[in-house]
Order: C-alpha cells, then sequence, then structure tokens
C-alpha cells in the first residue's frame, strides 16, 4: 500500500461545478498537508498548506484534513477551464521528505 | 531568473548512454531535491540536498544515479547506463530552508526519453 493514494482520475466536470479531490494516507505521524496544481509540461505549483486537522481556504479553494479518518480533500467552488489541471496532494511528517500522491487529472468542461 | 530552471527541457537518449541534467534554484534557497515522475506513479523523491549537510541520496533508485550540488548552488543529475525504465520526467525544486512548511518552488522538468 502507498502512504498516499489518490485517485487518477481523469475527472470532467462542467464549468460551475463544485469539484472535490480526495487523497487517504496511512501514516498517522504525518501533520503537513499540500496540494500542489501541475498545468502540464509544467512543474507543480503550492496551492494550499495545511497543518494538523481541520479547514483552510483561500479563495475558490477550500483544503480540508480528517485526521480520524486520514483523508484529505481540496474543493474548488465555482470551477473553470483554468482549473483543467493535474493536482497532487503531499503529506509529511516533520522531515523534509513529503510524500506525493499520483496526481488527478482535472478538465474543466467550458 | 526568478524561478527555478532546468536544462534541457527535453532530452532523447540511446540506452547505455550517460545523460547530466541540470537545475539551477532560486538564489538564496538553501534545499534542493530531486524528484522523478513517471506516468501514473506521481513525485518520487529522488535526493535532497540542504546547506553544507551531507545529501539524503535514500531515493535515488540504482547506483546508475548520482547528484551533486556544487557551491550550494547549481545542481546536476547524473544517470550512468540508461534504460529505458528511466524514461521519465525529472524535476528539480528549491526551498527557502529545511523543514515542513517550507514551499518547494518546482522547475518545469527535463522529460527524458531513452531509446
Amino acid at each position: 500500500q502507498k502512504e498516499v493514494e489518490q485517485d487518477p482520475g481523469p475527472l470532467s466536470v462542467p464549468e460551475g461545478a463544485i469539484v472535490s479531490l480526495n487523497c487517504t494516507y496511512s501514516n498517522s505521524a504525518f501533520q503537513y498537508f499540500m496540494w500542489y496544481r501541475q498545468y502540464s509540461r509544467k512543474g507543480p505549483e503550492l496551492l494550499m498548506y495545511t497543518y494538523s486537522s481541520g479547514n483552510k481556504e483561500d479563495g475558490r479553494f477550500t483544503a480540508q484534513v480528517d485526521k480520524s479518518s486520514k483523508y484529505i480533500s481540496l474543493f474548488i467552488r465555482d470551477s473553470q477551464p483554468s482549473d483543467s489541471a493535474t493536482y497532487l496532494c503531499a503529506s509529511g511528517s516533520g522531515t523534509y521528505k513529503y510524500i506525493f500522491g499520483t496526481g488527478t487529472r482535472l478538465k474543466v468542461l467550458a | 531568473g526568478a524561478g527555478v530552471s532546468q536544462s534541457p527541457s527535453n532530452k532523447v537518449t540511446e540506452k547505455g548512454k550517460d545523460v547530466e541534467l541540470r537545475c539551477d534554484p532560486i538564489s538564496g534557497h538553501t534545499a534542493l531535491y530531486w524528484y522523478r515522475q513517471s506516468l501514473g506513479q506521481g513525485l518520487e523523491f529522488l535526493i535532497y540536498f540542504q546547506g553544507n549537510s551531507a545529501p539524503d541520496k535514500s531515493g535515488l533508485p540504482s547506483d546508475r544515479f548520482s547528484a551533486e550540488r556544487t557551491g550550494g548552488s547549481v545542481s546536476t543529475l547524473t544517470i550512468q547506463r540508461t534504460q529505458q525504465e528511466d524514461s521519465a520526467v525529472y524535476l528539480c525544486a528549491s526551498s527557502l530552508r529545511q523543514g515542513m512548511g517550507n514551499e518547494q518552488f518546482f522547475g518545469p522538468g527535463t522529460r527524458l526519453t531513452v531509446l
């Protein structure tokens, strides 16, 4: 079992939809959680960073961590075609090393 | 430049040849990472450099892979006797400091194809 699991998709939604992207992790020591967005042929860029449990909101994006179920979510409201990308979750426990999920490909249709 | 740069952007090589991939991190960033991204595999950690400390090489898949970082800045990832399974995108990232919560800034990657 991988330490961080993520459904690879692809996920297609109409413009304006609410998108839910999810990851599960197995290491209960993980305290740091990140979401990266990666456009085609580009490097990943940090979207959201969360420490421990709870929610964090930034504009149309909300990151949620449930440590009791080891579940990480990213919600995108009012999705736009420009949100079409691969979304990677990552988790870590306090060293410098993050474990990344495989990424979920999202396509928002105009 | 403002971001992490990598060269070449694409590299096609024949099986058995050696390749060198270069990473220029953001100026002043002390931490540097190399990752490999294969289809359906996500980002696989390869090696980590932090300042003058000994690098963490625990992610290198075989002794054909090596990396160095000169003067705490530019890094080179070398793959000797390339194999077809080495085909992937090799990503470099840097961060201002070591440790969790420090954002990793990624370069655009080098797409390696081994024929």
